[in-house]
């Protein structure tokens, strides 16, 4: 069955350094796959979608990329703050009928 | 613009009791779909409702239904509550079905605590 994976469970960097995230999936091909920030007792909040046959996406300091091939999506912070301190979330659209979420990666950036 | 209200922010109910709860979606999105968060199982995705019409479920058990009104508000609803039912019920909204076009709006939860 199609499984969606984030390898770590949780990320300590240090400011100002480039946080990279990995999401890993299994068993199918998704046309787009989304990224989330949730913060403690809030709801996910939007950052980016990439589509398939989008190599590359970004937004300020966000990056996002995706390799079919390798069934991974990586998600880069560049000079990261302690703000950007959350749990991330990858999730992709599975057969059109339901949405996977990964487990998160929670990061911490400290001063 | 308004975000993604969901009420009530917290509830306790006691086992064999049922729940509503209500979320209105961001003007002009006609999609609503709920997830439930839990620890253990993360976020898992409950039911999608377009246009009034469930367009797709998740594998919950019978006892998870919902419905969408025509100005795009949903409900949940859980009967018959079990102690694993205690959750963060998510709601979220988008122009379409999975968030294709700006990802999803998410409200920031009703807290269930099943006792």
């Amino acid at each position: 069955s199609q499984k969606i994976e984030q390898n770590s469970e949780a990320l300590n960097i240090q400011e100002g350094k480039t946080a990279t995230l990995t999401c890993n999936y299994t068993n199918y091909s998704p046309a787009y796959l989304q990224w989330y920030r949730q913060d403690p007792g809030r709801g996910p909040v939007f950052l980016l979608l990439i589509r398939e046959n989008e190599k590359e996406k970004r937004k300020e300091r966000l990056k996002v990329t995706f390799d079919t091939t390798l069934k991974q999506s990586l998600f880069h912070i560049t000079a990261s703050q302690p703000a950007d301190s959350a749990t991330y979330l990858c999730a992709l659209e599975y057969n059109n009928n339901d949405m996977r979420f990964g487990a998160g990666t929670r990061l911490t950036v400290k001063p | 613009k308004a975000g993604v209200t969901q009420t009530p922010r917290y509830l306790i109910k006691t086992r064999g009791q049922q729940v509503t709860l209500s979320c209105s979606p961001i003007s002009g999105h006609r999609s609503v779909s709920w997830y439930q968060q839990t620890p253990g199982q993360g976020l898992q995705f409950l039911f999608e409702y377009f246009s009034e019409t469930q367009r797709n479920k998740g594998n919950f058990p019978g006892r998870f239904s919902g419905r969408q009104f025509s100005n795009s508000r949903s409900e949940m609803n859980v009967s018959t509550l079990e102690l694993g039912d205690s959750a963060l019920y998510l709601c979220a909204s988008s122009l379409d079905s999975w968030g294709t076009v700006g990802g999803y709006t998410f409200g920031s939860g009703t807290r269930l605590t099943v006792v």
